[in-house]
Parts: structure tokens; sequence; C-alpha cells
């Protein structure tokens, strides 16, 4: 079984730094593209970044570029998301989740075939 | 940036046919993806690559495009298929788009 568990969230005050973690199990790691999901509950769910399987390859939304930073141990079967100068508009649920796309290249049109539950980041004063 | 629009919310009584439309420039030449997200709980892929469905997701479940709009369509509703769904497409201007989400209140 597919399993995807973020840790790390928390609340954290405006300008501060919070890495979230994924750990994933019943799949190998190593095979996937991986994406961070954020929901919040004025704007829904909102791509924030995107890693390929071997790390050497990431993308970001706007709105988070040059803050936030994806990362991976596929030795660990774990993802990262490093996140900095955090503003009160990252508040939200932050899902890690796994594109079913292939390996060898990024198939943009792959669909997001496993979610984690979530884990919650408070930026507030 | 790409926009996906979706109407905030959509009731319809038990047995009946619910329709919920995603608007999109140019969507017809996207890939459509459907997720469902209950209370509580992450998203779930209910329609892929427009119209197909993974296992375990009824053939309640449809998905369809029509010029610029894709629509996802639950025959015969029941109480359990309250939740909001999401459309989702790829575009170069923005990676992966989520449209608003979709409140589907069975009334």
């Amino acid at each position: 079984e597919v399993q995807l568990v973020e840790s790390g969230g928390g609340l954290v005050q405006p300008g501060g730094s919070l890495r979230l973690s994924c750990a994933a199990s019943g799949f190998t790691l190593s095979a996937y593209w991986m994406h961070w999901v954020r929901q919040t509950p004025g704007k829904g769910l909102v791509w924030v970044s995107r890693i390929n399987p071997d790390g050497s390859s990431t993308n970001y939304a706007d709105s988070v570029r040059g803050r936030f930073t994806v990362s991976r141990d596929n030795a660990k079967n774990t993802l990262y998301l490093q996140m900095s100068s955090l503003r009160a508009d990252d508040t939200g649920i932050y899902y890690c989740v796994r594109d079913l796309g292939s390996p060898n290249y990024y198939d943009n049109t792959a669909y997001f075939s496993d979610w984690g539950q979530g884990s919650l980041v408070t930026v507030s004063s | 940036s790409y926009v996906l629009t979706q109407p905030p919310s959509v009731s319809v009584a038990p047995g009946e046919t619910a329709r919920i439309p995603c608007g999109g420039d140019n969507i017809r030449a996207k890939s459509v993806h459907w997720y469902q997200q209950k209370p509580g709980q992450a998203p779930v892929v209910v329609i892929y690559y427009d119209s197909g469905r993974p296992s375990g997701i009824p053939d309640r479940y449809s998905g369809s495009k029509s010029g610029n709009t894709a629509t996802l369509t639950v025959s015969r509703v029941e109480a359990g298929d309250e939740a909001d769904y999401y459309c989702q497409v790829w575009d170069s201007s923005s990676d992966r788009v989520f449209g608003g989400g979709t409140k589907l209140t069975v009334v």
C-alpha cells in the first residue's frame, strides 16, 4: 500500500523558516516525480513545487520561487520542502503528492495518483 | 497565468445527475483530471485523462469535454458523493493548475 506521511508543520512567525518532510512507503520513491501542493481556505488547491526522480531538476510556483526549496533523499525514502522567509499567505495544509508519469521525462499530462494526509503550516505573529 | 473556472457550488437531489463544469482557454488540447475531496481528507482522483476512471471509482462518475469546458458528471447522486471537486490541467505558464473547486451538495 502506498503511503505518504508528512511532518514538520506548525506555527511560525512571519519571516521564519520551516522544513517539511514526507516519508514514502509502499513504492520505490526513486522512480517517481514528486510534488508539493498547498491548500488554503480561500484559494483551494495550489501547486507549489516538483522534483524529478533523482533530484537534479526542480520547479516552483512563482509565489514561492526563491524562498522554498524542494529536495529528496531516495535512500531514506523521504521528500523535503524547506520553506524560508515565510509570509502569512503561505499558511495552509501542505500535501506531498506522487506523480504517476514516466520517470524518464516530465510528463506534464500525468495526474496525481497519491496524496499524503497533509501538514498544517500557520504563519502568524 | 492559466485559469480554470469552476462554479463554487452545485446542488442536486439524491438520484439525480450532477454536472460540474470546468472552463479554461483551449482546454480541449489539455488532459483534464478531476479530484474529489471530502472534509478532513486528502484529494482522490476520480477521473483522469478527461474520461478515464481509476479502479474503485463507481461508473456513475464520468468526464467529458466540449469547446472550452470540461465536465464532471455524477449520475444517480448519493449522499456519499457530497464533497469538493477540483479539475486540474498542466499549462506552460503555471505548471500544474487547479480549478477553484466546486462544492457538491446533495439536498
